[in-house]
């Protein structure tokens, strides 16, 4: 059964500093990634996600993400935060055929970020 | 534009009270879902489609019941067996079911008991 943790309810950064929010998944097949985007009262959108080519994936609004296999692991990451990024951050996993294939989503991160 | 959209944006429940959500999709895709979201919760799979006339159950459909009779359309049901309903309600649809397919997801109902 695929699974993900997301570690931190809450991260907190100052505007101009690094983004970090960890993603840990569990999956028995290798798995897909993605890294959602919700702002208060609305949908999510995409943000980026890993389908096997590159380990290191570039997503919009300068995130990335890259996919550490032995780690278990997908953390976004952004150089440089910015006020517009507050918002909530939701990773999600499905599998490849032979695996669950609906994705799980990580219970969220919110991002609050300072002035 | 196309995208997926979401009516009423607050639904009002009173007790014993079955309600239904409207979503409608114009990106022509195969697969819809249900998902519902409470604080701290992340999002929860209600139900699923993955074609038309056909639905699968997620991890909490109790309560809970859909239709598929278009391509377009896949409404959610809050039947008056649904205990604790007040959340917020997300419809998405991806072009076929899972795997490395994106997700678009509607702009969500909030449900509200009276």
């Amino acid at each position: 059964a695929q699974s993900v943790t997301q570690l931190g309810s809450h991260v907190s950064v100052s505007e101009g500093a690094l983004v970090l929010l960890r993603c840990n998944y569990s999956s028995s097949v290798p798995p897909y990634l993605f890294w959602y985007v919700q702002y208060p009262n609305q949908g999510l959108q995409l943000l980026l996600k890993y389908t096997s080519a590159a380990t290191l994936v570039k997503g919009i609004n300068g995130f990335e993400a890259e996919f550490k296999k032995s780690e278990t692991s997908f953390h976004l990451t952004k150089p440089s935060a910015h006020m517009s990024d507050a918002a909530e951050y939701f990773c999600a996993v499905s599998e490849r055929p032979g695996g669950s294939y609906i994705p799980t989503f990580g219970r969220g991160t919110s991002l609050i970020v300072h002035p | 534009d196309g995208g997926i959209t979401q009516s009423p944006k607050y639904l009002f429940r009173k007790e014993g009270q079955n309600v239904t959500l409207s979503c409608e999709q114009n990106l022509n895709h195969d697969a819809m879902y249900w998902y519902r979201q409470d604080p701290g919760q992340g999002l929860r799979l209600i139900y699923y489609s993955q074609i038309v006339n056909d639905f699968q159950k997620g991890d909490i459909a109790e309560g809970y019941s859909v239709s598929r009779e278009k391509k377009e359309s896949f409404p959610l049901t809050v039947t008056s067996a649904q205990k604790n309903p007040t959340a917020f309600y997300l419809c998405a649809s991806s072009k076929v079911a899972g795997g490395q397919e994106t997700q678009y997801f509607g702009p969500g109902t909030r449900l509200l008991v009276l």
